[in-house]
């Protein structure tokens, strides 16, 4: 059974800080990671993906991937009102003429002005 | 582009009735797959395609069905609705099966069944 986990929630943060939100995953097989935000009442808007060990940053936003430890985590920076979402972290599988992703349950972060 | 839409954005059945859920993609995308979210929960995966006339199951396919005539429509039908399929339904697509590659949601059909 592929599992990603996700750190129980919610997670609350002042503005201007940093929130991190980790991951791991169970199968080593995984190939890539992926980090999604969810607003309330709306879909998953992809806003990282990482494929090899260490860090990818784009603006604000910071995922590590560390594939020895199973772990993919998301940073991020100078937190503000409008990052207050669910951050569903997914792994990849690729199974012979498929790929298939694997969602953990989500985090809510909460921004405080 | 549209991207992915789906329709419709609300619906409440009662036990036992059958209804389709639509989802059109126009970005020429091979692969679509539906999800179902319950509350507090992530996605699960219900069925998937790889290209038109070829699908397969998915972690709950239980009381579902679909089919892919063409590449831009996957629609997903239930049969004799359930309790336990209220839930928030995704359709996603993707362009190929590659590990760089992004699944792109539709806004969701929220259901209930009573």
């Amino acid at each position: 059974q592929k599992e990603v986990e996700q750190n129980s929630g919610p997670l609350s943060v002042p503005e201007g800080a940093i929130a991190s939100l980790n991951c791991t995953y169970s199968d080593r097989g995984s190939q890539s990671f992926f980090w999604y935000r969810q607003y309330s009442g709306k879909s998953p808007e992809l806003i990282m993906s990482i494929y090899s060990n260490g860090d990818k940053e784009d603006g604000r936003f910071t995922a590590q991937l560390n594939k020895a430890s199973q772990y993919v985590s998301l940073l991020i920076r100078d937190s503000q009102p409008s990052d207050s979402a669910t951050y569903l972290c997914a792994a990849l599988w690729l199974t012979g003429a498929n790929s298939k992703l694997t969602f953990g349950k989500g985090i809510t972060l909460s921004v405080r002005p | 582009n549209a991207g992915v839409t789906q329709t419709p954005k609300f619906r409440i059945l009662k036990i036992g009735q059958s209804m389709t859920l639509q989802c059109t993609q126009d970005m020429n995308h091979n692969y679509m797959y539906w999800y179902r979210q319950d509350p507090g929960m992530g996605l699960k995966l219900i069925y998937y395609s790889v290209g038109a006339g070829i699908t397969d199951k998915g972690e709950v396919p239980n009381g579902y069905n679909v089919s892919r005539s063409t590449t831009e429509d996957f629609p997903l039908r239930l049969e004799l609705a359930a309790p336990s399929q209220t839930s928030v339904y995704f359709c996603a697509s993707s362009y190929s099966k590659g590990v760089t590659d992004t699944q792109y949601f539709g806004p969701g059909t929220r259901l209930t069944v009573l």
